[in-house]
């Protein structure tokens, strides 16, 4: 267990309006992600940080921001939700090498 | 394009055979590799890898092959077991891509049904 917890679980929204996840890790990591989860694409990276105040942007980031205010959070942010955002939302964080350990995923639907 | 294949989309074996799961990728920048197993409504959870200098990493009944002038590898599970179903993900990174550790470039997954 790396000490990652996702909040919320699931989560409904309607379309246009914003939702911010939540990423908590208890370890002190440096590196934490945020990957989505869709039919038929595998996971695919939004976004990374590297430190607190430090991200960039991963393979879809367009739709979402991230910000690093502590050490242990990581928040994703959708502006403005659109039913193409409807997926899985998994953290992640690096524990040594190059090998991610995920959370337990959120659930949304956007509607 | 995808840079990570995993062309099989489902595997059905029986318990107590070999589990073959095979992966490629075209970005020869890639240098270490990576297999996630993940069960329904849970995180993947990390399973084995292999860094590009070497062609076996084995682990008890996991053991991932590369072969790098093919651009290939593959994840044996022997014997399988009725617990090993679940979705297998191939994922792979390199110190030239992303820019920062764990910055993994995954596969669509395999759906490996282990029958008793």
């Amino acid at each position: 267990d790396a000490g990652i917890t996702q909040s919320p679980r699931h989560k409904v929204t309607e379309t246009g309006t914003p939702v911010t996840l939540r990423c908590h890790q208890t370890e002190n990591h440096r590196y934490m992600y945020w990957y989505r989860q869709d039919p038929g694409h595998g996971l695919r990276l939004i976004h990374y940080s590297y430190g607190v105040k430090d991200t960039d942007k991963g393979e879809v980031s367009d739709g979402y921001s991230v910000s690093r205010s502590k050490t242990e959070d990581f928040l994703l942010t959708l502006e403005s939700a659109t039913s193409s955002q409807t997926s899985v939302y998994f953290c992640a964080i690096s524990v040594q090498g190059d090998e991610a350990f995920f959370g337990q995923g959120t659930r949304l639907t956007v509607v | 394009d995808q840079q990570v294949k995993q062309n099989s989309p489902s595997l059905s074996v029986q318990e107590g055979r070999i589990s073959i799961l095979n992966c490629d990728y075209t970005n020869s920048m890639f240098d270490y590799f990576l297999w996630y197993k993940k069960y329904p409504a849970e995180g993947p959870t990390f399973l084995i890898s292999i860094s590009s200098i070497k062609d076996k990493n084995e682990d008890g009944r996991f053991t991932v092959f590369l072969n790098k002038s093919a651009k290939h590898l593959s994840l044996h599970i022997v014997p399988s077991q009725p617990g090993d179903s679940a979705v297998y993900f191939c994922a792979a990174s390199g110190d030239d891509y992303g820019g920062s550790q764990g910055n993994l470039i995954f596969g669509k997954g395999t759906k490996l049904s282990v029958k008793p």
